[in-house]
């Protein structure tokens, strides 16, 4: 079945700093691939999503690009704050399923140090 | 425009008993998704909801079980508690079931079994 891989936490970086973590995918069909972060306490929001091929996602300085030969989906900064602290989860949904049901990887945490 | 919120935050219960969670989507979303996310973990779909049947199922037991209401809200309902059903049961309301439309997440109500 379709499963999300991405690298384990946590990952530590001092302010200023650039970030990336890294996540692949397995899909038999035609995913659209989301980064979600999750702050302490709260729900996932969406940070970015790309639903094709060599498509970019961006957001608050956040950027990551579908790339379809290499099945990833890599999640990169290149200034990262303390305000960025929090848990990044990848996830794919089939464009061609019956719902658009979410896989997710099992996260990873980041932590900024001033 | 409100977002997904759910209820109760927060609630424990003891093993063998029964809970049920709510949820209230986002204005114009017509489909619910509940989802179950373990400590440290990566969220786990549990059911989908599409103008109040059910429209998809993750590997979950029939213990667990759910409802939507005309006005397109939702409820998880679990029986007989086991300990390891202690998670954040998360609810995102969409427009559709396209894998291209875009999941909005509650907050989460954190349930744990004692």
């Amino acid at each position: 079945g379709d499963s999300v891989t991405q690298m384990e936490g946590p990952v530590t970086l001092s302010e200023e700093a650039f970030l990336t973590i890294n996540c692949t995918y397995t899909a038999t069909g035609y995913p659209s691939l989301f980064w979600y972060v999750q702050y302490p306490g709260e729900g996932l929001q969406l940070l970015l999503k790309a639903t094709k091929a060599d498509d970019k996602g961006s957001n608050k300085g956040f950027e990551a690009t579908y790339r379809k030969e290499t099945t990833s989906f890599h999640l990169e900064k290149g200034s990262v704050q303390v305000s960025d602290s929090a848990v990044y989860f990848c996830a794919l949904s089939d464009l061609g399923g019956a719902t658009n049901k979410l896989i997710f990887g099992t996260g990873t945490l980041l932590a900024v140090q001033p | 425009e409100t977002g997904v919120t759910q209820s109760p935050t927060h609630l424990i219960k003891t093993r063998g008993q029964q809970v049920t969670l709510r949820c209230s989507s986002q204005s114009g979303h017509n489909t619910v998704s509940w989802y179950q996310q373990a400590l440290g973990q990566g969220p786990q779909f549990i059911f989908q909801y599409y103008r109040e049947e059910e429209n998809g199922r993750g590997n979950f037991p029939p213990r667990f079980s759910g409802l939507q209401f005309p006005n397109y809200s939702s409820e998880l309902n679990v029986n007989a508690l086991e300990l390891d059903d202690s998670a954040l049961y998360l609810c995102a309301s969409s427009r559709g079931t396209s894998g291209s439309a875009e999941q909005f997440f509650g907050p989460g109500t954190r349930l744990t079994v004692l």
